[in-house]
């Protein structure tokens, strides 16, 4: 069975402030595919970024970050120097194996004030 | 790319009434779109995979009959709530497989049931 623990509920910072956001997951699948999803007050789920689990090369993008390491089965996500755009939900996923359906962890609310 | 509509985005009905709420794939085109439920401060729940020309799959505990779906195209499935309750009344999400067996989402459905 497949299982994502975020383990960070609620995560409250000040602009400019970097802020990582934890992922752990759990499959027996070697073959495998992790996702964050940002979830603003509008309800849409925003793809951010998408990690098979035979590239294990950390990924940048502008202010994004995400480190991934299968030794500890994590994928983290950072944000630096956060900006009030940043207050969302952010969800991260797994889908493994030859099933296509996505195993979401709970999300952290991230709120980022002025 | 990978947009992902979904029509109507709020609707408030009596309940008894059925309604129909529709996710377009719109510049891809989706083998398999799914359906998920969210309530208030918590994750995704899945209900169905729908794939295209064949009978959707329900997730555990998921009524077949009350959640009709329909993917009759590539582009466009459609989720049918019957007889409404307020129970049903929730935040309804779709989502597209498109590049890379990514998972882009519509903006969600907010249903209402008087």
């Amino acid at each position: 069975a497949q299982k994502v623990t975020q383990a960070q509920t609620e995560i409250s910072v000040v602009e400019k402030e970097d802020v990582t956001l934890d992922c752990v997951y759990e499959t027996r699948d070697t073959t495998y595919y992790l996702f964050w999803y940002k979830q603003p007050p509008s309800g849409e789920l925003v793809f951010l970024i998408r990690r098979n689990s035979f590239d294990e090369q950390n990924e940048i993008s502008g202010r994004y970050s995400w480190n991934f390491q299968k030794s500890t089965s994590s994928f983290n996500f950072t944000i630096t120097a956060s900006q009030v755009v940043d207050s969302a939900v952010y969800f991260c996923a797994l889908r493994a194996g030859a099933n296509s359906k996505l195993t979401f962890g709970k999300g952290i609310t991230l709120s980022v004030r002025p | 790319g990978a947009v992902v509509s979904q029509h109507p985005s709020r609707v408030i009905c009596k309940s008894g009434t059925s309604v129909k709420i529709e996710c377009r794939s719109l510049d891809f085109q989706a083998t398999t779109m799914f359906w998920y439920r969210q309530f208030p401060k918590q994750s995704l729940m899945l209900m169905a995979t729908s794939n295209e020309g064949s009978k959707a799959t329900y997730e555990q505990g998921v009524e077949k009959d009350k959640f009709l779906i329909n993917h009759a195209s590539l582009t466009l499935s459609t989720l049918t709530v019957t007889s409404a309750h307020p129970e049903d009344s929730s935040f309804y999400i779709c989502s597209a497989e498109g590049f890379f067996d990514t998972q882009y989402f519509g903006p969600g459905t907010r249903l209402t049931v008087l």
